[in-house]
């Protein structure tokens, strides 16, 4: 078993580029998570998604931030434009169905100059 | 608004020493509450906590859940340098996490 698989590792954008992180969880996983971990602010519950539709959408922080799962084994998050203050560890995760054990992915390193 | 607060944010001690984190949860769904350790990359699991006092353990560590308190606690005996990590609680509902509890184990 591969584990949830994130893809860039690290990404280093400007200020005002599109960014589109990537995410495939594990198969057979119904819900997948996207966090955003910093310094400041912790471990922060962006969006998730049960079944492919998002279920609970509260924590991204704005209109900039979107996030897709347009089948069972891939979703991304995006944001345009990105800034400075979006420099994090993004995180995505998956559990199972009927069991409440997540698995994360090694996580996406962003730096937007 | 569902919210977890940890206890203490930050935890300095020494090897040999027992420590006891704290996680306390306000919740309307309550259906269970999970531990991670996080120490440079992804959190990585340790226990899943749903009956109250109940308690879980792995080697060094245990952890018991109190449901009319609306509480959990995480202990770990004997630390050694490499429990030196974050620890962190979270609510299955929606998997929100806590701030985290930094521990420091020192030589």
């Amino acid at each position: 078993d591969a584990g949830v698989i994130q893809s860039p590792r690290h990404e280093v954008t400007e200020m005002g580029q599109e960014v589109t992180l990537r995410c495939k969880p594990i198969s057979g996983h119904n819900s997948l998570f996207w966090y955003r971990q910093t310094m400041m602010r912790g471990l922060e519950l962006l969006i998730y998604f049960n079944n492919n539709v998002p279920i609970d959408d509260s924590g991204m922080p704005e209109d900039r931030f979107s996030a897709k799962m347009p089948n069972a084994s891939f979703s991304t998050l995006k944001i345009q434009p990105s800034e400075p203050r979006d420099s994090a560890v993004y995180f995505c995760a998956s559990r199972p169905s009927g069991r409440d054990t997540q698995y994360f992915g090694p996580g996406t390193r962003l730096t937007v100059l | 608004e569902d919210k977890v607060v940890q206890s203490p944010l930050s935890l300095v001690v020494h090897e040999g020493d027992t420590v006891t984190l704290n996680c306390s949860y306000e919740v309307t769904n309550f259906r269970s509450l999970l531990w991670y350790k996080q120490e440079k990359k992804a959190p990585t699991f340790l226990f899943m906590l749903t009956s109250s006092g109940i308690e879980k353990k792995s080697g060094r560590l245990s952890s018991i859940l109190d449901k009319k308190e609306l509480f959990s606690i995480l202990n770990i005996t004997a630390t050694q340098t490499g429990d030196s990590a974050v620890y962190l609680c979270a609510y299955d509902d929606d998997m929100r996490f806590g701030a985290g509890t930094r521990l420091t184990v020192k030589p």
